[in-house]
């Protein structure tokens, strides 16, 4: 498997506009989860979904800020309109922990860096 | 709100020196991770200890934990400059298994 797969790896875009970034999970995994990263902050969690089912999207800053998974294969993370202070760097990371196998790690991937101007 | 918080921020050692990083957290925990993050790039796992488990060994890598303390200690032994990078503790906290992470440690080793 090719790991976790994130696009774009760089995007900067104007503020106002509206702000896409996509993930492949590894197959077979059945956890997908959504970070952020900035100096500030460090690493937060934005949004997890378990079998393609947002299970908690309180780390979401803004309702500026929305995310999918259509399928077990794909998910997306939208900000519309982005603003300056979004600049940063997003992670998309996932796993798989079901019965017997909790206790595994996250894979991450390479993350985009977003750079609203 | 954080779980874990690594100590020191930063660290700086000479290659072939040992570096210590520590790691506290206030909740009880399923297991706890260590993982790297070289610049610009995404987390590497490095070790996974579970909450009954007190020490692990990978390589130059040795992890303890202890539970009464709520900490755990990341070591790398006979440090090389291709370890430099940050490294983040992440915990996995009651029935969800979400991990966590602190705000990492930098460690930068010279050659």
């Amino acid at each position: 498997d090719a790991g976790v797969i994130q696009s774009p790896r760089h995007e900067v875009t104007e503020m106002g506009q509206e702000v896409t970034l996509r993930c492949k999970p590894i197959s077979g995994h059945d956890y997908l989860f959504w970070y952020r990263q900035t100096m500030m902050r460090g690493l937060e969690l934005l949004i997890y979904f378990n079998n393609n089912v947002p299970i908690d999207d309180s780390g979401m800053p803004e309702d500026r800020f929305s995310a999918k998974m259509p399928n077990a294969s794909f998910s997306t993370l939208k900000i519309q309109p982005s603003e300056p202070r979004d600049s940063a760097v997003y992670f998309c990371a996932s796993r798989y922990a079901r019965g017997q196998y909790m206790n595994t790690e996250a894979f991450f991937g390479q993350g985009t860096r977003l750079t609203v101007v | 709100s954080q779980q874990g918080e690594e100590d020191p921020q930063a660290l700086s050692i000479q290659e072939g020196e040992n570096a210590t990083m520590n790691c506290s957290y206030k909740t009880s925990i399923n297991n706890l991770q260590w993982y790297r993050q070289n610049s610009g790039r995404g987390l590497v796992h490095l070790i996974l200890i579970r909450s009954n488990e007190r020490e692990k060994h990978s390589g130059r890598l040795r992890v303890t934990l202890d539970t009464s303390k709520k900490s755990s200690s990341l070591l790398i032994t006979a440090s090389r400059a291709a370890d430099t990078a940050s490294y983040f503790c992440a915990t996995d906290t009651g029935g969800s298994y979400i991990p966590t992470f602190g705000r990492g440690t930098s460690l930068i080793v010279h050659p």
